[in-house]
């Protein structure tokens, strides 16, 4: 089935650097998400991109989609000790009326 | 926050027994969606609903039923649960089918 694939699986960096995840998918979609979850809660939407759109910004947040490469990546500037959680991309495949999540890329904020 | 909560937080049952879950939203949001979520499967789809009495499954949706006869509702039966089903389970909700899902905060279910 189509599913979004995180790149890495985990990210440890300082605070104050910034984080980049990357996010590979298989077939035509019709949009891209990006969601956090924190550990041992639910989780939270942070961004949609449409397929017809290159980039997309939210407060510290940067995300770009590359449809030629079937590709996404999710850029968190200046990163903070809260920044530390769990990012899931999730993709339609064009035709469902609903979305498959990847397994996330965990990201550890170090002080 | 949307309003969704899960019900209950946490249960712990036997195997053999069924058990019910259950998704309550406040939002009026069409479609309502069951995950399980597994250490090394990220979040995987069980069922999921597009409006009352209109469900379809998902990707991992065998030893689970599901019914939603109002919109607020959206319930998850294991008819006879099996450690297999250990796992934590999400609720989401959404306007369309494609876009943003609000989530609940969780259910914690051991079958021992």
């Amino acid at each position: 089935s189509q599913q979004g694939e995180e790149d890495p699986q985990a990210l440890s960096i300082q605070e104050g650097e910034n984080a980049t995840m990357n996010c590979s998918y298989k077939t035509s979609i019709n949009n891209l998400q990006w969601y956090r979850q924190n550990s041992g809660r639910g989780l939270v939407h942070l961004i949609l991109i449409r397929s017809n759109e290159r980039e997309k910004h939210s407060g510290r947040l940067r995300v770009t989609l590359d449809t030629s490469k079937k590709s996404s990546s999710l850029l968190i500037t200046a990163s903070r000790a809260a920044d530390t959680a769990s990012y899931f991309c999730a993709t339609d495949d064009g035709r469902d009326d609903k979305i498959i999540f990847g397994k996330g890329t965990r990201l550890h904020i170090l002080p | 926050d949307a309003g969704i909560t899960q019900s209950p937080r946490h249960k712990v049952t036997e195997t053999g027994t069924p058990v019910t879950l259950r998704c309550h939203q406040t939002e009026n949001h069409r479609y309502m969606y069951w995950y399980r979520q597994d250490p090394g499967h990220g979040l995987r789809l069980i069922h999921y609903s597009y409006g009352v009495k209109d469900t379809d499954k998902g990707e991992v949706s065998d030893g689970y039923s599901v019914s939603r006869s109002k919109t607020e509702d959206f319930l998850l039966t294991l008819e006879s649960a099996t450690s297999s089903q250990t796992s934590v389970y999400f609720c989401a909700i959404s306007v369309t089918g494609l876009d943003e899902q609000y989530f609940g905060p969780g259910t914690r279910l051991t079958v021992t």
